[in-house]
């Protein structure tokens, strides 16, 4: 298994542009969650899913961010206007119980 | 908000000596994790243990869990340069949802 596949794995935008983050799972991973990396804040929980299903978004800082999970095997969040303060590594990860993640490498996100 | 919290936020020791991190949590929980971070890369799980166990090995990780004073230890024996990373506990609020403490930085000087 390839394990769980982030792209892009670095991003580069200027400020108020839209930004689309990939996501693939490992497949017959029922749970896929989304977290964000800063120095300032750590690791915080964004969103995470249950057999595709948004199980709790609190995590998710404003309107301007977005997920969604069409089917078992993709995920997608999604900035939109993006800002410079969003930038940060995100992480995705899979589990088959809700315990034991396995994380992608995450995709470094840079707005200027 | 973060369940767990690290300590010591840095740690620094020579190659072959024995690395201890703690970690304290604020409410009940069902299980613990700890996970690893090099850097640049994703978090790797490491070990869980369950809040009815004591203490728990895998290989040279030892995991011990005190409930009652809501902390956690992660031993790791005769280190090595390659255990150079961050380690970050990991608890359950709730169900499949993990909040993470801000972690440990684990030096090993050769």
């Amino acid at each position: 298994d390839a394990g769980v596949i982030q792209s892009p794995r670095h991003e580069v935008t200027e400020m108020g542009q839209e930004v689309t983050l990939r996501c693939k799972p490992i497949s017959g991973h029922d749970y896929l969650f989304w977290y964000r990396q800063t120095m300032m804040r750590g690791l915080e929980l964004l969103i995470y899913f249950n057999n595709n299903v948004p199980i709790d978004d609190s995590g998710m800082p404003e309107d301007r961010f977005s997920a969604k999970m069409p089917n078992a095997s993709f995920s997608t969040l999604k900035i939109q206007p993006s800002e410079p303060r969003d930038s940060a590594v995100y992480f995705c990860a899979s589990s088959p119980t809700g315990f034991g993640y396995t994380f992608g490498s995450g995709t470094r996100l840079t707005v200027v | 908000s973060q369940q767990g919290e690290e300590d010591p936020q840095a740690l620094s020791i020579q190659e072959g000596e024995n690395a201890t991190m703690n970690c304290s949590y604020k409410t009940s929980i069902n299980n613990l994790q700890w996970y690893r971070q090099n850097s640049g890369r994703g978090l790797v799980h490491l070990i869980l243990i369950r809040s009815n166990e004591r203490e728990k090995h895998s290989g040279r990780l030892r995991v011990t869990l005190d409930t009652s004073k809501k902390s956690s230890s992660l031993l790791i024996t005769a280190s090595r340069a390659a255990d150079t990373a961050s380690y970050f506990c990991a608890t359950d609020s709730s169900a499949s949802k993990i909040i993470f403490g801000s972690g440990t930085r684990l030096s090993i000087r050769p």
